[in-house]
């Protein structure tokens, strides 16, 4: 059983640029949370999605969009990134089922943005 | 979800007892008390949860108190491998989706040799 991945590890991008960042999730799980954390700061959460769909947003601006696709993998795209954008994408994967739905995280890209 | 409150850092001798308190004063019947780490540059990892009754795995204890306003997460013989960030959470335990978890900064834990 593989756990969650990520990738990039790092990436660096200048203002104004777009980024994918992509997560493969737990083998089994079918729920994909993304989470942001900023230096110093405990992870916030963006969205979900659960079965391809958008189930739950954060507080966070639409430049932020995901997808999920059939084989329950995930991307996160920023459009027109901005200096606070700067931090930990990390991505965590669930079974979604009442029981056992304790979320695994990936561990996280590392975005800077110059 | 409620709001919680948690020491930002503790120290603990290494093959001590580490005893991590958190209050959650206005937690609600129906909501859970979970508790996350975070080791430096990696994702959080999930330790424990409970909902009123202490619970216990190979990794930790968790003591909720009868009131249930407070907690404590028990690693019994702390290792320096136990360094991290520790977060306590209260959610609803949802029956599928919206599974959003609310970190606050947590308790930096340093085992020290």
């Amino acid at each position: 059983e593989t756990g969650v991945t990520q990738s990039p590890t790092h990436l660096i991008k200048t203002r104004g640029q777009q980024v994918t960042l992509r997560c493969s999730s737990q083998s089994g799980h079918n729920t994909v949370s993304w989470y942001q954390q900023a230096l110093g700061q405990g992870p916030q959460f963006i969205f979900q999605y659960y079965r391809e769909e958008e189930n739950g947003r954060g507080n966070f601006p639409p430049r932020f969009s995901g997808l999920q696709f059939p084989n329950y993998s995930s991307e996160l795209n920023v459009n027109a990134l901005e200096l606070d954008d700067s931090a930990l994408y990390l991505c965590a994967s669930s079974t979604g089922l009442a029981f056992y739905n304790e979320q695994f995280f990936g561990p996280g890209t590392r975005l800077t943005v110059l | 979800d409620a709001k919680t409150t948690q020491p930002p850092s503790m120290d603990c001798a290494e093959g001590r007892a580490a005893n991590l308190p958190c209050n959650h004063s206005t937690i609600s019947g129906n909501e859970y008390v979970y508790w996350y780490r975070q080791i430096h540059s990696q994702g959080p990892q999930y330790i424990i949860h409970g909902l009123k009754n202490n619970e216990t795995n190979e990794m930790a204890s968790l003591i909720i108190t009868e009131d249930r306003k407070s907690s404590t997460l028990i690693l019994p013989h702390a290792t320096l491998r136990d360094t991290a960030v520790y977060y306590c959470i209260v959610r609803v335990r949802s029956n599928f989706g919206n599974e959003k978890l609310t970190f606050g900064t947590g308790t930096r834990l340093t085992i020290i040799p």
